[in-house]
């Protein structure tokens, strides 16, 4: 199994701010995918980051709103930028290791918007 | 990637075999099926995936229709640390959107 770090575990924002969540992965993997977890909701998948390549965006999602980085094939960022306690969620790293379909996930990041 | 429908909750007696269904009636021929469980306050976790055989592991097992339209995991002893949301997903390409899953409340 991969190993997932993710920064910060949890943080509380002031409205109009952006925020810098980190995923590091214990091993180099090519595919990395962001998702978002409001309060009591399924997982939504908010894009699709390969290393070298721009992020795949999906549907009501934007990189202005949610810029990713992929650096290296074991780290990426996703920032939430201008918040509004709309984006108060749960963010999450997980990645694809063997390209089977079988996902690891980090522990997530609680966002608060205030 | 095939839509799936799963009840929104299900409650099962601790120690007996928890049986949770999808409905994937509008799988491709090369999608897979795939189970990941979230326990509370967790990442999802990875418990399955199946093609066209049924499959079995250490966790569960997976059960899918002939005509693939419809599968069941099958978690054969559950405990209360199986109470989580169960999510199945039909999917291809690494296309990984999750549906609403199915909440699953083991009772002692």
């Amino acid at each position: 199994s991969a190993v997932i770090s993710q920064k910060p575990s949890r943080d509380i924002c002031q409205r109009g701010t952006s925020l810098t969540i980190q995923c590091q992965v214990d091993s180099q993997v090519t595919m990395m995918f962001w998702y978002r977890q409001q309060p009591g909701q399924s997982l939504t998948l908010i894009a699709t980051a390969n290393q070298g390549s721009e992020a795949t965006y999906e549907s009501g999602f934007v990189i202005d709103k949610f810029p990713i980085s992929r650096p290296n094939l074991t780290f990426s960022t996703l920032t939430v930028s201008n918040m509004s306690p709309e984006d108060s969620s749960i963010y999450l790293c997980s990645v694809d290791r063997v390209g089977t379909g079988e996902l690891f996930f980090g522990e997530g990041s609680r966002l608060t918007v205030l | 990637d095939a839509k799936t429908t799963q009840p929104p909750s299900m409650d099962c007696a601790e120690g007996r075999a928890a049986n949770l269904p999808c409905n994937h009636s509008t799988i491709s021929g090369n999608e897979y099926v795939y189970w990941y469980r979230q326990i509370h306050s967790q990442g999802p976790q990875y418990i399955i995936h199946g093609l066209k055989n049924n499959e079995t592991n250490e966790m569960a097992s997976l059960i899918i229709t002939e005509d693939r339209k419809s599968s069941t995991l099958i978690l054969p002893h559950a405990t209360l640390r199986d109470t989580a949301v169960y999510y199945c997903i039909a999917l291809n390409n690494n296309d990984m959107r999750f549906g609403a899953g199915t909440r699953l409340t083991v009772k002692p």
